[in-house]
């Protein structure tokens, strides 16, 4: 059974802290990604990393950053965090080839800034 | 840049009656993959259906659906028989064919179900 998993289900940090959230993957897929889910808005791609220690900017990478060090994980770092990125993060994961690959998801961390 | 619009926030249904969810999308490409994500509370996302942008016919899994006009750039989903564990956030999403890793959302529609 596929699994993605996600470090913390809720996360409450102040602001200024470093804000570790961690995705791990179990199904041997290439690609990786970081989503910012909010009402409204739907969802909206933080990074991915299509191999270990690549990555790429997504939509909005502007006060976060990644690192993917194994395959099966990727981790999302909030250098400073800020209360505007009180959010759901939403991890999931997909092969890098094959024309009907779907984006496996994770249960979600929804993280409050204070 | 390809965007995708899902036009009702909010739809409501009576059990066992049919819903059809909206979503159009905007794009340039004529490779690309369409799909219905369902996310219900507090639970992981889950595909519910995908469509190949080349296929004519329109997909089918169980009692979903989708109504795609190539087109209008159209993709409605339509939900039979509607049970009280559709209730869920219902997100349409679009992405290029080939290896490309991106994947367009739109804002979502929240699906209630009477009983």
């Amino acid at each position: 059974d596929v699994k993605v998993t996600q470090s913390s289900r809720y996360l409450v940090k102040r602001t200024g802290e470093k804000v570790f959230l961690e995705c791990v993957q179990d199904m041997d897929h290439e690609n990786m990604f970081w989503y910012r889910q909010d009402p409204g808005l739907g969802l909206r791609l933080i990074y991915f990393s299509y191999d270990v220690k690549m990555k790429e900017k997504g939509d909005i990478p502007e006060g976060y950053s990644v690192s993917r060090e194994k395959k099966e994980r990727f981790s999302l770092i909030l250098e400073s965090a800020s209360t505007n990125q009180t959010s759901m993060y939403l991890c999931a994961s997909s092969h890098m080839t094959g024309y009907r690959n779907e984006q496996f998801f994770g249960p979600g961390t929804r993280l409050t800034v204070l | 840049a390809q965007t995708v619009t899902q036009s009702q926030p909010e739809m409501s249904v009576q059990e066992a009656e049919t819903v059809t969810l909206s979503c159009t999308y905007d794009t340039s490409e004529s490779d690309y993959y369409l799909f219905w994500y369902k996310q219900p509370p507090s639970r992981q996302m889950i595909l519910v259906i995908r469509q190949e942008a080349y296929k004519q016919q329109n997909a089918t899994e169980n009692r979903f659906s989708v109504n795609f006009q190539k087109a209008a750039k159209s993709f409605s989903l339509k939900i039979s028989d509607s049970q009280l564990g559709d209730a869920a956030m219902y997100f349409c999403a679009y992405r290029r064919g080939g290896n490309n890793n991106d994947m367009r959302f739109g804002a979502g529609t929240r699906l209630t179900v009477k009983p």
